[in-house]
């Protein structure tokens, strides 16, 4: 099984501070996902990174996908309180296969 | 994009008692569905794989008899937790592959309270 380890797990910040999270694994995946999530709803997909050494851009969040496709980090800039929520990365053994969650990132931002 | 339904909503049922989730893609078909379970501040984790036509694939410590999934059509999964007790009391979501992007696309979710 592989596992995907998640930091920091909580993150309280003031609005417009920067926050990275990071998603770490020793397993390679296909393709790697993030997701937010805000309470009593299901997660929204954000993006999905698929090849080495890739980045995407959000408006205001960055993501990269580590050259050996087992690490993917989300970085936020000028954190929002709407930004609030909880991230989660999840990463796909195989094009179309059962995803595997992080522990998950709680942010909070504070106005 | 896609769609996934989940109903119901939430749900509140007594210790004893069997309560059936469904799970629906709106607007394409889906040969596989996944059910998640979310306990408060933590993350999903996989129940079982479900595919349409066949059995479902349970996590290792998830007990198939007592989570019952039918997925009888591509566009329909369900979720019956059987004799429920209090400690099934969850978050309970499920995913839907769509087969033209090879993503997965989440419902809403499921809160069941047992009592």
């Amino acid at each position: 099984t592989q596992l995907l380890e998640q930091s920091p797990q909580f993150l309280s910040i003031q609005e417009g501070e920067n926050l990275t999270v990071y998603c770490n694994s020793s397993s390679v995946f296909s393709s790697l996902q993030w997701y937010r999530q805000e309470p009593g709803e299901g997660p929204v997909l954000l993006v999905t990174v698929v090849t080495g050494g890739e980045v995407k851009k959000l408006k205001r969040l960055t993501f990269q996908f580590g050259d050996a496709r087992k690490d993917s980090s989300l970085h936020i800039t000028a954190a929002q309180p709407g930004d609030t929520g909880l991230y989660l990365c999840a990463g796909e053994e195989t094009s179309g296969s059962r995803l595997t969650f992080g522990e998950g990132t709680q942010l909070t931002v504070n106005p | 994009g896609a769609v996934v339904s989940q109903h119901p909503s939430w749900v509140i049922c007594k210790s004893g008692t069997s309560v059936k989730i469904e799970c629906r893609s709106l607007d394409f078909q889906a040969t596989t569905m996944f059910w998640y379970r979310q306990f408060p501040k933590q993350s999903l984790m996989l129940m079982a794989t479900s595919n349409e036509g066949s059995k479902a694939t349970y996590e290792q410590g998830v007990e198939k008899d007592k989570f019952l999934i039918n997925h009888a059509s591509l566009t329909l999964s369900t979720l019956t937790v059987t004799s429920a007790h209090p400690e099934d009391s969850s978050f309970y979501i499920c995913s839907a592959g769509s087969p033209n992007t090879d993503t997965q696309y989440f419902g809403p979710g499921t809160r069941l309270t047992v009592l």
